[in-house]
C-alpha cells in the first residue's frame, strides 16, 4: 500500500516568517500535486511536479520534487495571513493507474 | 474557467436508505473520479471511470457502491444501503486524457447518515 506522510500536521506562525511542509513516501510517484483546500470547498490545484529534482515557483511558494520522485516540499517565504488554509499533497503512483494517493494535510495558520 | 459541479452540497439520509450523489465534470474531460474524506482523515480514492466503465476501484468501493454516466454529462455515485460509516465529504474529480494532467475537483457533497 502506498502512503504519503505529510508533516507537520499543524503549523501556526507569525506573518513574515518562512515555513516548509514536507511530503514523504517510500514509493516512487510519476507526479505529485499540491492542493489548497478551504473549509466547505474542494481541493484547488496549486502545482504539479513531474520530473525528479524539479523546482516550481508560484509567487512566494516554492515546490520541489525529490530526485528519486519519492518526496516533495512546499516552502512559503514571508507568509501572509492570506496563506492560512489546508495544504494537501497528492501523488500519482508510477504505474498505469491514475488515482491520487493523499497526504493528511497541513493546516497552516498565519497570524497577523 | 470551467469547473466541476456537485449536487447537493449537503445530504442527510437515514441509515439503510439509498443516496445518489451527482457531479457534472468539465465537458472535454475523459477520466472521472470519486474520492471521499471522512472527518479528520485522509482523502481516499473510491473509483475511477473511463470510456463508460470502471477503470479502477478501491477496497472501499464494495457492492453497495455504483457509478454511472447516464447521459454523457452527469457522473453519479450511488450508495445502495447507507451505513453510519458512509458519513463523509464526497468529492468528484475530472481529468483530461493527457497523462500527468491534474485532476480538477468539485466542492464536494457532505453526506450525513443518521
Amino acid at each position: 500500500t502506498q502512503l504519503l506522510e505529510q508533516s507537520p500536521q499543524f503549523l501556526s506562525i507569525q506573518e513574515g516568517e518562512n515555513l516548509t511542509v514536507y511530503c514523504n513516501s517510500s514509493s516512487v510517484f510519476s507526479s505529485l500535486q499540491w492542493y489548497r483546500q478551504e473549509p466547505g470547498e474542494g481541493p484547488v490545484l496549486l502545482v504539479t511536479v513531474v520530473t525528479g529534482g524539479e523546482v516550481k515557483k508560484l509567487k512566494r511558494l516554492t515546490f520541489q520534487f525529490g530526485d528519486a520522485r519519492k518526496d516533495s516540499s512546499l516552502h512559503i517565504t514571508a507568509a501572509q495571513p492570506g496563506d492560512t488554509g489546508l495544504y494537501l499533497c497528492a501523488g500519482v503512483s508510477a504505474g498505469n493507474n491514475r488515482k491520487l494517493i493523499w497526504g493528511l494535510g497541513t493546516s497552516l495558520a498565519v497570524n497577523p | 474557467e470551467p469547473e466541476v459541479t456537485q449536487t447537493p452540497s449537503h445530504q442527510v439520509t437515514q441509515m439503510g436508505q439509498e443516496v445518489i450523489l451527482r457531479c457534472v465534470p468539465i465537458s472535454n474531460h475523459l477520466y472521472f473520479y470519486w474520492y471521499r474524506q471522512i472527518l479528520g482523515q485522509k482523502v481516499e480514492f473510491l473509483v475511477s471511470f473511463y470510456n463508460n466503465e470502471i477503470s479502477e476501484k478501491s477496497e472501499i468501493f464494495d457492492d453497495q457502491f455504483s457509478v454511472e454516466r447516464p447521459d454523457g454529462s452527469n457522473f453519479t455515485l450511488k450508495i445502495r444501503s447507507t451505513k453510519l460509516e458512509d458519513s463523509a465529504m464526497y468529492f468528484c474529480a475530472s481529468q483530461t486524457g493527457v497523462w500527468n494532467q491534474p485532476q480538477h475537483f468539485g466542492d464536494g457533497t457532505r453526506l450525513s447518515i443518521l
